[in-house]
């Protein structure tokens, strides 16, 4: 079974500041996982993604994520905040297991950044 | 760029009446999923589809929903009799799940906030 926590339901920071946003996960499948993106009244859009390929993934927007598996964890950073990233980010993991499961994604309870001036 | 669009963007509906929430998914994708976020909680899984079925179902997913691909283009979620919980925003994704080795992510439509009364 697959289990995302996200520390921090409410993120922050300064304009042109350090963002992290922090993502653990379990798994009982190598996982895949995501960082998706809500703007308000808006959907879910992908920012970055990790699928066993690098563990360092770029994603969109100047996000970027490091995959650790050692700590089970996939922390999302952007170097300077700016006022447009202020959204709900959604960590999520994937049951997907290389054509046996469907890729069902369990979504972490979303953090809210705040930006300010 | 393909997109997923879901109709209506608002339902509003009276307790036990029945509602059709209408997704059209990217047009060369396979898998198929609904998700739903009530008010302030987590995105949560409801159902995945796949080649005219359901693949996946999670325990929300009891005998008053159901999930239909009535021709090539759409993806519909019926709630027969609707309950004040069924209150969210319903979310339809759809993916093409794996390509030249990599497992691909879920694209979100914009949601329908479907609100019983």
């Amino acid at each position: 079974a697959q289990s995302v926590t996200q520390l921090g339901s409410h993120v922050s920071v300064s304009e042109g500041a350090l963002v992290l946003l922090r993502c653990n996960y379990s798994s009982s499948v190598p996982p895949y996982l995501f960082w998706y993106v809500q703007y308000p009244n808006q959907g879910l859009q992908l920012l970055l993604k990790y699928t066993s390929a690098a563990t360092l993934v770029k994603g969109i927007n100047g996000f970027e994520a490091e995959f650790k598996k050692s700590e089970t964890s996939f922390h999302l950073t952007k170097p300077s905040a700016h006022m447009s990233d202020a959204a709900e980010y959604f960590c999520a993991v994937s049951d997907f297991a290389g054509g046996t499961s469907y890729g069902k994604l369990t979504f972490g309870q979303g953090t809210i950044l705040t930006v300010h001036p | 760029e393909p997109e997923v669009t879901q109709t209506p963007s608002h339902q509003v509906t009276q307790m036990g009446q029945e509602v059709i929430l209408r997704c059209v998914p990217i047009s060369n994708h396979l898998y198929f999923y609904w998700y739903r976020q009530i008010l302030g909680q987590k995105v949560e899984f409801l159902v995945s589809f796949y080649n005219n079925e359901i693949s996946e179902k999670s325990e929300i997913f009891d005998d008053q929903f159901s999930v239909e691909r009535p021709d090539g283009s759409n993806f519909t979620l019926k709630i027969r009799s609707t309950k004040l919980e069924d209150s969210a925003m319903y979310f339809c994704a759809s993916s093409d799940m794996w390509t030249r080795g990599e497992h691909n992510e879920q694209f979100f439509g914009p949601g329908t906030r479907l609100t019983v009364l």
